[in-house]
């Protein structure tokens, strides 16, 4: 079946305390990406990435890093998270691009306290 | 700054009428608009897709259609269904679609 999966879908943590989150999509997609999900501000995208070794900031990439070493896997790295990065993250992937058709993961809910 | 706007009240609408969702934008210039439907506590299913040359998309009950003058996206489910319910979004991406920004959503209610 093709998916789009995360890890851990669930999470809490505290402040300062460096947590990695899993992405991986098993239809050879070339396009992967990271997005946030905030009540009253939308889904707004963190990282993007067009391929290996290929990575580029979205709209909101303060506090996060990402690393695309192997085509199916692209993680989503918070060295230092801080409460005001509580939030619903969605990875999603494409065959190309933004441009086609995005299929999301089912979400991880990350609350730091 | 680019702006891109969903009604954020909920449409509640009777089974079997016509549901009309709008998308608006501005200081943008989108190459293509997605649309993305979003039930609760899971990621957004992709439904449609329109490029900035077409007009009209059709695919089986949805219709979107797409006005770069107007700067303005609509999408139509006809016949709606209770299990219609959902949040439905918008996206615009640029050429070479890099980034796509999506819109607040609006909460769609099909009553029976």
């Amino acid at each position: 079946e093709a998916q789009v999966t995360q890890n851990p879908r669930y999470l809490i943590t505290v402040t300062g305390k460096k947590l990695t989150v899993t992405c991986s999509q098993n239809m050879n997609h070339e396009y992967m990406s990271w997005y946030r999900q905030d009540p009253g501000l939308g889904l707004r995208q963190i990282y993007y990435s067009m391929n290996v070794e290929v990575t580029d900031k979205g709209d909101v990439p303060e506090g996060y890093k990402v690393s695309r070493k192997e085509k199916r896997n692209f993680p989503l790295i918070l060295e230092s998270p801080s409460p005001n990065q509580t939030s619903l993250y969605f990875c999603a992937s494409s065959h190309r691009d933004g441009a086609y058709e995005q299929y999301f993961g089912p979400g991880t809910r990350l609350t730091v306290t | 700054s680019q702006k891109i706007e969903q009604n954020s009240e909920a449409l509640n609408i009777q089974e079997g009428k016509t549901a009309t969702l709008t998308c608006n934008y501005t200081n943008y210039s989108p190459a293509y608009l997605q649309w993305y439907r979003q039930d609760p506590g899971r990621g957004p299913v992709f439904l449609l897709l329109i490029r900035e040359n077409e007009k009209e998309k059709r695919k089986e009950r949805l219709k979107v259609t797409f006005d770069t003058t107007l700067k303005q996206s609509l999408f139509h489910i006809t016949a709606s269904q209770p299990a219609d319910s959902a949040t439905y979004l918008c996206a615009l991406g640029r050429n070479a679609g890099n980034m796509l920004t999506f819109g607040g959503g609006t909460r769609l209610m099909v009553k029976p």
